[in-house]
């Protein structure tokens, strides 16, 4: 069963790059699967950050796109997120999922990080 | 974007009564719908897929209707474990989309 696990700063300063990565155990990064980042400001819903394909191809919500970048490395069986020009509302849990089904549904989830955006 | 408006925000049900959430999309997203059970402190879990498939281990006592534009996630009788934040998400189009949630507790 696939295993995904979430690492990176949980403290980064306002103007900062958040930097995560997302390492997949128990099964290939190279598979018919999209990958994705999720995120859940405290107290909050969850808001879909964007997503990767092993050959690189990404998709961005519109919403962040000028701030984020999504890169796959499958030599090591991971991806990463890159979000820069952070602020206070960056703030929240991050998690990094797997879509089923090409995007969805996420049917395996890390375990979240929580960054906090903070002088 | 498609918006996804879930209601109630919360609810307060007894052990053993049945539960209904709704969630409405701002456009018809056909059956590209699914559900999520997140309880506190974890990350979220695929509940059901596809408006109305359980996900493996899945209790019954779940279920999940609704085309186009509106949708239902049902719990035939709620159990103390099932207290947790639910959450729909369209596929339908990107970028993908979640509803607010709905927080469950046990009166």
């Amino acid at each position: 069963q696939v295993q995904l696990q979430e690492s990176g700063p949980g403290l980064v300063k306002p103007s900062g790059t958040l930097s995560l990565t997302c390492t997949v155990s128990g099964g290939s990064i190279s598979t018919s699967n999209w990958w994705s980042w999720v995120r859940q400001p405290p107290g909050k819903g969850l808001e879909w950050i964007g997503e990767i394909y092993h050959s690189g191809s990404a998709n961005y919500n519109p919403s962040l796109k000028s701030r984020v970048t999504i890169s796959v490395d499958k030599s090591k069986n991971q991806f990463s997120l890159k979000l820069n020009s952070v602020t206070a509302a960056d703030t929240g849990v991050y998690y990094c999922a797997r879509g089923l089904a090409g995007s969805s549904p996420f049917d395996s989830w890390g375990q979240g990080t929580l960054v906090t955006v903070s002088s | 974007d498609i918006q996804m408006t879930q209601s109630p925000s919360s609810l307060s049900a007894s052990v053993g009564d049945r539960v209904t959430i709704t969630c409405q999309a701002s456009q018809d997203i056909s059956k590209y719908l699914n559900w999520y059970q997140q309880k506190p402190g974890k990350a979220p879990n695929l509940l059901i897929y596809d408006v109305s498939n359980l996900e493996t281990g899945v209790p019954s006592r779940f279920s999940g209707s609704g085309s186009g534009t509106s949708f239902t996630l049902t719990i035939s009788s709620l159990q103390p474990e099932d207290i947790a934040t639910y959450s729909c998400q369209q596929y339908y189009s990107l970028p993908l989309t979640f509803g607010g949630g709905t927080k469950v507790e046990i009166k």
